[in-house]
């Protein structure tokens, strides 16, 4: 079956300006995560959707950021007010439910900041 | 809190020589830990998965990974490495909620 998509798979912008992401999970995976993986922080997680639950927003970098997720299935990740600092690549990745669960990595959005 | 450490930025071996990446975590529980490698330009693929049981785990494309309580590491291996193989490998502990908790990587260079 299809694995983890995301789109767009590279998005140039100003600074200034803001930027939607977006990532389609693996068909029946209630879990949903976002990680950004940059030079100078290596990868690091974002925000981690599970069913209906309140998602964990621990990682998200700053205000700017926000996440939602529709119908328990596709997510957007926004960034408002991009800063040059948010050209990352943003990974999602999803997995079946529970702790112990692998996640799928998708092949990431890269993110330029002019 | 969590944290992974992989003390090996860089590591070069020839082509059929074997293969160790270092790993050590800290966590207070018992730790899910995984091995993801990412090749140039793609997203991360898992190698292998340890959650409980046996702690000699065995992964895809001939990789290997001992979990060692004692010294809460879980490192890598591959007996013969193929040119294949070079990317960047990513030790990762599975901490609450979930989320995972990456070590900062280590590149593998190999040489024929």
């Amino acid at each position: 079956g299809a694995g983890v998509s995301q789109s767009p798979s590279n998005k140039v912008t100003e600074k200034g300006k803001d930027v939607e992401l977006r990532c389609d999970p693996i068909s029946g995976h209630t879990a949903l995560y976002w990680y950004r993986q940059s030079l100078g922080q290596g990868l690091e997680f974002l925000i981690y959707f599970q069913g209906n639950s309140a998602p964990d927003k621990s990682g998200l970098p700053s205000d700017r950021f926000s996440a939602e997720r529709t119908g328990g299935s596709v997510s957007t990740l926004t960034i408002q007010r991009t800063q040059q600092e948010d050209s990352a690549v943003y990974l999602c990745a999803s997995s079946l439910a529970g702790q112990a669960d692998t996640q799928y990595f998708g092949p990431g959005t890269r993110l330029t900041v002019l | 809190a969590q944290s992974v450490t992989q003390p090996d930025i860089h590591i070069t071996v020839s082509e059929g020589a074997s293969l160790e990446l270092r790993c050590n975590y800290s966590y207070g529980a018992t730790p899910y830990l995984f091995w993801y490698v990412q090749s140039p330009g793609q997203g991360l693929q898992l190698l292998l998965k340890y959650f409980s049981g046996d702690t000699l785990v065995q992964g895809i494309k001939g990789f290997e990974a001992e979990f060692k309580r004692s010294q809460s590491s879980f490192n890598l291996r591959k007996p013969s490495v193929h040119w294949s193989d070079a990317a960047e490998y990513f030790c990762a502990v599975g901490a609450r909620g979930n989320k995972l908790v990456f070590g900062a990587g280590t590149i593998l260079r190999v040489k024929s």
